[in-house]
């Protein structure tokens, strides 16, 4: 069966700071994969998403980045955290052949400081 | 671009009494999903609508895409206190097969 992973689960950063949240499937090959923010009681902001190794794109300007170096690993970053960037980060794969929805990873709570 | 719009933002019902949730696209949709959220969890795919005037149940979820898919519904009968959740809809746009655009959700409540 196909299993998402994401950590860390909660993380508190200075502004300022460097960013790296990473996201790994398992059970299943080629998955589109996305990264989405959540702010506090909102709706989910698409952030990234990637059809392929290598392949990214970015929805939202802003100091994020993006990438996936292997089939089923995605990876968030930033060079310098900004306050603002305060949020619940979730991941997200879907099948190719868009026959479910989306899976979740169960999220990471950032809060810049 | 393309929007979602969800209403009522909040809702709050006693034990057993029904609630709803209406999303609204402003472009005709290729197939719209429902997620539930409860409280400090992550959505979980509930459905996904492809028809044109399609209705599917799930016990006491009732989901419905309109007819000219730019809008969807999701009905609870006789709510539960394990009901309790943000209840999103999410829209697929034909073309844009990689993304989807969330609503902002609806935050229902149960009293016991």
């Amino acid at each position: 069966s196909q299993t998402i992973h994401q950590w860390p689960a909660t993380l508190v950063q200075p502004v300022g700071s460097p960013l790296s949240l990473e996201c790994t499937v398992e059970g299943t090959s080629n998955p589109n994969l996305y990264w989405y923010r959540q702010a506090a009681g909102r709706g989910l902001q698409l952030l990234f998403y990637s059809v392929g190794i290598g392949q990214i794109s970015s929805e939202v300007p802003q100091n994020l980045s993006a990438s996936r170096p292997q089939d089923r690993q995605f990876i968030l970053s930033s060079k310098k955290l900004l306050l603002s960037d305060s949020g619940f980060y979730l991941c997200a794969w879907r099948a190719i052949d868009r026959a479910y929805g989306y899976t979740f990873g169960s999220g990471t709570r950032l809060t810049v400081v | 671009g393309q929007q979602v719009m969800q209403i009522p933002q909040y809702q709050h019902v006693q034990e057993g009494e029904d609630f709803t949730t209406y999303c609204n696209s402003s472009t005709t949709l290729s197939n719209i999903q429902w997620y539930k959220q409860r409280p400090g969890g992550h959505p979980v795919f509930l459905i996904q609508l492809v028809k044109s005037g399609e209705v599917k149940k799930q016990k006491r979820l009732t989901f419905q895409f309109g007819e000219a898919k730019k809008n969807s519904s999701l009905h609870i009968t006789a709510t539960q206190t394990t009901d309790v959740g943000t209840y999103f809809c999410a829209g697929q746009v034909g073309g844009s097969n990689y993304k989807l655009t969330f609503g902002k959700g609806t935050l229902l409540t149960v009293n016991p």
